[in-house]
């Protein structure tokens, strides 16, 4: 069964700062890898997806790197800001029992300090 | 934000009691899902929707069904609820079935 983890579980940061979340899945055979964004009391939002054929996607100042063979992935973000402050989940979809059945890590909850 | 919405945002239920929740979307997405996310567990997929009349289960749906009549809906149903399903509920949809998956607000239920 596929494992997600995510450490550290909260995090709290100068305004600033360039940080590295990370993420780490037991099962190395996945389609891909998301990073997801959740705001207090709100619902997901998607930041990135990388392929599994892809070491690397960017889209702002957030940046995700994919290691498939060593199960990890990372979320750089750049510069960071108080709006920021979310937390931070990814998500594999195991190729084993559907592409779509995404198992989630429980996430980092990330606090960006004036 | 994906055209998603959650009905009803908070429900109050007792024990015993059948709960239906709504999901509805305006994308014309394929791939519907239901998830749960609880503290100390995360997010888990509870059911999804490969299209009309097509669902799966996922890995937590004992006491859950689903039913999807349209291509804009998804119901999730507690037959009978119980304390042990007091959650935030989340729908989600996709177009593909290794795409991204975007989510509703969430719906928080409390079974007293």
């Amino acid at each position: 069964k596929q494992e997600v983890t995510q450490i550290p579980a909260a995090l709290s940061v100068p305004e600033g700062e360039n940080l590295v979340l990370n993420c780490s899945f037991t099962d190395s055979a996945i389609y891909n890898l998301q990073w997801f964004r959740q705001d207090p009391g709100k619902g997901l939002t998607s930041l990135l997806l990388i392929q599994s054929s892809q070491r690397e996607q960017t889209s702002g100042r957030l940046n995700a790197s994919l290691d498939k063979s060593s199960g990890r992935s990372t979320l750089y973000i750049a510069a960071s800001q108080p709006g920021d402050s979310a937390t931070y989940l990814c998500a594999v979809p195991p190729i084993t029992g559907g592409g779509n059945k995404l198992t989630f890590g429980t996430g980092t909850q990330l606090k960006v300090e004036l | 934000d994906a055209g998603i919405t959650q009905s009803p945002r908070h429900k109050v239920t007792e024990t015993g009691t059948p709960v239906t929740l709504r999901c509805h979307q305006t994308e014309n997405h394929r791939y519907m899902y239901w998830y749960r996310q609880d503290p100390g567990h995360g997010l888990r997929l509870i059911h999804y929707s490969y299209g009309v009349k097509d669902t799966d289960k996922g890995e937590v749906s004992d006491g859950y069904s689903v039913s999807r009549s349209k291509t804009e809906d998804f119901l999730l149903t507690l037959e009978s609820a119980t304390s042990s399903q007091t959650s935030v509920y989340f729908c989600a949809i996709s177009d593909g079935v290794l795409e991204t998956q975007y989510f509703g607000p969430g719906t928080r239920l409390l079974v007293l």
